[in-house]
C-alpha cells in the first residue's frame, strides 16, 4: 500500500493521559497536513509540515498538542492531558508541492475516544 | 459565519435521478477549490477539482461561480455507490495551501 498510513486506526484513553498519533506520508511527498474532525464537521486544519519544518498551527492547536516530523518523513502528533473534548478524527494528509498548488491524499485517520 | 457553507441534507435521491448542490465560499481570495467524497468513517478522497470553466468527470459535473462565491456539484444517473458525503473545499492560496472544508453534504441514492 503506497498510500498515507495512520496508525493506530483508534484510540480509547481516560481524561488527563497522553496520547501519541502516527503518520506515514506518501513517499517523497514533501508536505505533511494534520487536520481534525468532529462528527457532523468536515476536517479543520491543524499545522502542516514543509520537510521536517513546522510552518504553521492554527489557534485549535492548544499548547496541549505538538506535532513533529523530525526526519521530514513520518510525523508524530501527541497531545498531553487529554480532554472530552479532544475526541474527534485525526487525520493527515500529504502532499508534493509542484509550483503553487498541491493535491493532498488522506490517511484513514485515527480516532480518539477521552472518556 | 463558517468560511464555506454547505447543506448538510441528507438529499434522498432515487437511484437514475439527478441531484445538484451548492457550496458558498466567504474569502473572495480563494484560489483553488475542490469536491471531495468522504464514506461513513473513511477519510476524505479527491473526487475533482474545480476549475474556472467548469469540468467533467463522468457522471460528475462541477462549476465555479466566482462574482457569487459558490461553487457546485451535479451527479447524474445517480448510483447506489454515490451514497456518501460530499465535502466542498477551498484553499485560498496562501502559504501552505492548507484545506477549508464545508460541513458536508450528505447523499443517500435509494433504488
Amino acid at each position: 500500500d503506497t498510500g498515507v498510513s495512520q496508525d493506530p486506526r483508534h484510540k480509547i484513553t481516560k481524561r488527563g493521559q497522553n496520547v501519541t498519533f502516527r503518520c506515514d506520508p506518501i513517499s517523497e511527498h514533501n508536505r505533511l497536513y494534520w487536520y481534525r474532525q468532529t462528527l457532523g464537521q468536515g476536517p479543520e486544519f491543524l499545522t502542516y509540515f514543509q520537510n521536517e519544518a513546522q510552518l504553521e498551527k492554527s489557534r485549535l492547536l492548544s499548547d496541549r498538542f505538538s506535532a513533529e516530523r523530525p526526519k521530514g518523513s513520518f510525523s508524530t502528533l501527541e497531545i498531553q492531558r487529554t480532554e472530552q473534548g479532544d475526541s474527534a478524527m485525526y487525520l493527515c494528509a500529504s502532499s508534493l508541492i509542484l509550483a503553487s498548488t498541491d493535491t493532498q491524499y488522506f490517511g484513514p485517520g485515527t480516532r480518539l475516544t477521552v472518556l | 459565519r463558517k468560511e464555506v457553507e454547505q447543506d448538510p441534507g441528507p438529499f434522498n435521491v432515487p437511484e437514475g435521478a439527478t441531484v445538484a448542490f451548492n457550496c458558498t465560499y466567504s474569502n473572495s481570495a480563494s484560489q483553488s477549490f475542490f469536491w471531495y467524497r468522504q464514506d461513513c468513517r473513511k477519510e476524505p478522497k479527491l473526487l475533482m477539482s474545480v476549475y474556472s470553466s467548469g469540468n467533467e468527470d463522468g457522471r460528475f459535473t462541477a462549476q465555479l461561480n466566482r462574482a457569487s462565491q459558490y461553487i457546485s456539484l451535479l451527479i447524474r444517473d445517480s448510483k447506489l455507490s454515490d451514497s456518501a458525503t460530499y465535502l466542498c473545499v477551498v484553499n485560498r492560496g496562501a502559504a501552505g495551501n492548507k484545506l477549508t472544508f464545508g460541513g458536508g453534504t450528505r447523499v443517500l441514492v435509494k433504488p
